[in-house]
């Protein structure tokens, strides 16, 4: 149980594009989900935190209307990168929150490559 | 505020030999502590974690960890290496206290396993 998936895999887009990655709980109801960012050979650093049916709460320093992040349902959430440049790429990554416990479960990650 | 700090960025062992990856942290709280590995261009599998039950936490594949509240520290240990051991592992740390519970993630211990 308790699986994240993320969609899709790896990504390539153009400069001046917008990217909208997809995290899923697959078997559980994800109250909470986070997305993070990781930079090559670096650890994650979390961006935003979205609970279903509200606003995200954004890092300090993560750009909101860049970053927009949607979490419509109890089982999806969406990170949308808006106008992608280089600088932007990156691995992407989302875990899950249930409303039970604090565990939070990974999805596989997303890679995004801006050209 | 919480921190981790990850003391080694890489560690090289010999296939059979013991595995010590070494981890410290500061919480204002008391902490949940967590070790995740990460395989290449992969998401993020939880190994152990530790919620102020037992002091010495047992995870999977064989490996474990001892929180030490007077050391501030949550070692990974594992008495035998395998080639599938190499990966990227991380200590992370989320504060029980505060319902917020956000993940912090220390900067990464890369594990090499030689023949």
């Amino acid at each position: 149980g308790a699986v994240v998936s993320q969609h899709p895999s790896r990504v390539i887009c153009k400069s001046g594009t917008s990217v909208k990655i997809e995290c899923r709980s697959l078997d559980f109801q994800a109250t909470t989900m986070f997305w993070y960012r990781q930079f090559p050979k670096k650890s994650l650093m979390l961006m935003a935190t979205s609970n279903e049916g509200s606003k995200a709460t954004y890092e300090q320093g993560v750009e909101k209307d860049k970053f927009l992040i949607n979490h419509a349902s109890l089982t999806l959430s969406t990170l949308t990168v808006t106008s992608a440049h280089p600088e932007d790429s990156s691995f992407y990554i989302c875990s899950a929150r249930g409303d039970r416990g604090y565990e939070q479960y990974f999805g596989p990650g997303t890679r995004l490559t801006v050209t | 505020a919480q921190s981790v700090t990850q003391l080694d960025s890489h560690v090289s062992v010999s296939e059979g030999t013991p595995v010590l990856l070494r981890c410290n942290y500061s919480s204002s709280y008391s902490p949940s502590l967590f070790w995740y590995v990460q395989h290449p261009n992969k998401g993020l599998q939880l190994l152990l974690k530790y919620t102020s039950a037992a002091t010495l936490v047992k995870g999977i594949n064989g490996f474990e960890a001892e929180f030490k509240k007077s050391e501030t520290s949550f070692h990974l240990t594992k008495p035998s290496a395998h080639m599938s051991d190499a990966a990227e592992y991380f200590c992370v740390v989320s504060e029980t206290g505060t319902g917020r519970r956000a993940l912090t993630f220390g900067s990464g211990t890369r594990l090499q396993v030689q023949p």
